[in-house]
Parts: C-alpha cells; structure tokens; sequence
C-alpha cells in the first residue's frame, strides 16, 4: 500500500509562470510533510516543510499548502526558474521518525 | 564535514556475488538511514539506526540483507547472494532526529547485477 502518492509523472511549465506539484496520502499519524528535491546523480535535497497542524508555509520561491480533511498537499514555485528542473519528492514523516516517499514528479522549467 | 559520503558510487557484480557499500554519515548526526530508489520511484525505507542500535528494518528486506554500524559512527550495508532485482540505486540519510526530521542524503551507490 503506498502511503504517499504524486500522481503526475511529469510536470512542464514556461520559466517565470507557476509551477504546482501535488501530494496525497492515506496515513491519518503522518506528523510532517516534507518537499526534497533531486538532480541527477545527486540524492535527494531537503526543500521546504510543513507540520500537519498548519495549512501554509512559506520560504521564499517555494510555499507548501496542506488540506488536511482531503490528506492533499502541493508545492507551488513562483516564479519558476530553469534551474528549479529536477524531481520533487514528496514525503511524510510520523515522531517514530521514518520517511515515506512518493514516486516524485519531474519538473521541467522551459526558458 | 562535507556532507555524507557514500562508497562506492558505482557497483557491478555478478548474480550470486556478495556486496557491501558503506556510508560516512555527518558526524554529529545520530540517526542513520538506509533507502533504496528504482527508476521511476520514490526512496523505499530499507532500515534505519539510532546510534549504534538498529531500530527498524522493512518487512520487505530479505535476510540476504544485513546493516550495521558499529560505534554509531559510519555504516555498511551488505547484500549476500545478489539477485538481479536487488539492481537499484541505494541511498544513506542521516540527521539529528526532530520534527520534523530533515534528512540529510548522500549521492548513493549504483547498483547492478548482471
């Protein structure tokens, strides 16, 4: 059973406009929701959090909103920059610790 | 510290062979983490380390699979037996615990089994 699911593959957006990821899961205990971003032949970078009793959160480009009720969340980048080409993972973590990972989307930014 | 260090970065061994990769975590990071990631998916939890003591181990990992780390320092993971399934890139995590728990990734460790 996949806890964690990004159901596009892929994603391709015009430098400048609004890239939107998306996240579901299934599991109520997750604590935290977590965003990590991977270049080839690198492993994956620690991007932005949310706790599960917030809605939004913030930094700078990146922001993070989480519906709890529909156990969605997605990752808007504005403005998208080609150098924000990479696969974004999603991940969810309870306080055992553990990261469950989604399959990840491919974000390609076009100049 | 450099970040965490994976060794080797490349592996190809031959079907039944036994193989061992290692992982130089951040020094003051207790918790030590082990995934492995195939094409087209998401990091799969393989095991993890608190410290010296291991704390958790997927129901999916085959006894062929064995982790360690001795002195709660770096960590080696060794596959005996290798099957052509176990062809996968595997990736060491580590991070000072917390919530929420931002793991810290090294580079991986390509595998291949012919």
């Amino acid at each position: 059973d996949q806890q964690v699911k990004q159901n596009s593959p892929s994603l391709s957006v015009q430098e400048g406009r609004i890239s939107i990821l998306n996240c579901d899961y299934t599991n109520s205990m997750f604590d935290y929701f977590l965003w990590y971003k991977k270049y080839p032949a690198e492993g994956p970078t620690f991007l932005i959090s949310i706790s599960s009793i917030k809605d939004k959160n913030e930094d700078g480009r990146f922001t993070v909103f989480l519906n709890k009720s529909a156990k969605h969340l997605s990752l808007h980048i504005v403005p998208s920059q080609p150098g924000d080409s990479a696969v974004y993972f999603c991940a969810a973590n309870t306080n055992a610790g553990k990261s469950t990972f989604g399959d990840g989307t491919t974000l390609t930014v076009k100049p | 510290d450099t970040g965490v260090s994976q060794n080797p970065r490349h592996k190809i061994t031959k079907r039944g062979q036994n193989v061992t990769f290692r992982c130089d975590p951040i020094s003051e990071h207790n918790r030590l983490y082990w995934y492995r990631q195939t094409l087209g998916q998401g990091p799969e939890f393989l095991t993890y380390f608190q410290n010296e003591a291991q704390l958790e181990k997927s129901r999916l990992l085959s006894d062929r699979f064995s982790a360690e780390r001795p002195k709660g320092s770096f960590s080696t993971l060794e596959i005996q037996r290798t099957e052509q399934g176990d062809s996968a890139m595997y990736l060491c995590a580590s991070s000072l615990g917390g919530s929420p728990e931002k793991l810290l990734f090294g580079s991986g460790t390509q595998l291949s089994v012919l």
